[in-house]
């Protein structure tokens, strides 16, 4: 099965809300996970860097206050898009590092299935 | 910095011949190469990586890939194509040294024609 679950998998909302992204560990421990963007036919682009109990780093051209990042336990992550308008519509992919107990890391980065925003 | 160049944006190959796909990368100090597959509207579906050891590398659904250190190279390869092949396919380098993310290249479609 999956070892990193994103949800939702697909949203639609209204120009002006806010949606919240989860991201989760299933199993084992992530002290660091990575949200990426896509946008279509596009690569995947790097937008932050969440770190368990400690403020996010963004990449340059990032809007920090748009997209709130939490990472409130070492094995959950959040993005939240604020203020959601429709050029945030996008394919947004979480990815964790194995740390700690439940698996050991071998350098590799796992992704979750993904979560469509659609901005109305 | 880390970058990963995919030079072809499109590859195009019948079914029952081989592929190669082909990735370039810059990293400094030794890094960790993987290849990632994509299907429209799915998240990435992991294909195989490099960590160490032997240079090729076998993965899933019969795709390898050779660490080349003097070309700084990491091509995915099948010997045999297959149309359910055909999809969207990242190669991603990621450094050694600590909570470094992946960096992908921009994707290489691959169309395999019966």
């Amino acid at each position: 099965g999956a070892v990193v679950s994103q949800h939702p998998s697909r949203v639609i909302c209204k120009s002006g809300t806010s949606v919240k992204i989860e991201c989760r560990s299933l199993d084992f421990q992530a002290t660091t996970m990575f949200w990426y963007r896509q946008f279509p036919k596009q690569s995947l682009m790097l937008m932050a860097t969440s770190n368990e109990g400690s403020k996010a780093t963004y990449e340059q051209g990032v809007e920090k206050d748009k997209f709130l990042i939490n990472h409130a336990s070492l094995t959950l992550s959040t993005l939240t898009v604020t203020s959601a308008h429709p050029e945030d519509s996008s394919f947004y992919i979480c990815s964790a590092r194995a740390s700690g107990s439940g698996r050991a890391d071998t350098g590799e980065l796992f992704f979750g299935e993904g979560s469509r925003l659609t901005v109305l | 910095a880390q970058s990963v160049a995919q030079p072809e944006d499109q590859v195009n190959v019948a079914e029952g011949n081989p592929l190669t796909v082909k990735c370039t990368y810059s990293v400094s100090g030794n890094p960790y190469l993987f290849w990632y597959v994509q299907y429209p509207n799915r998240g990435l579906q992991f294909l195989l990586k490099y960590i160490t050891g032997d240079n090729l590398v076998k993965g899933s659904y019969g795709f390898e890939a050779e660490f080349n250190k003097s070309q700084t190279s990491f091509h995915l390869k099948k010997p045999s194509a297959l149309v359910s092949d055909s999809a969207l396919y990242f190669c991603a380098v990621r450094s050694r040294s600590g909570n470094t993310p992946l960096v992908f290249g921009k994707g290489t479609r691959l169309s395999v024609i019966a």
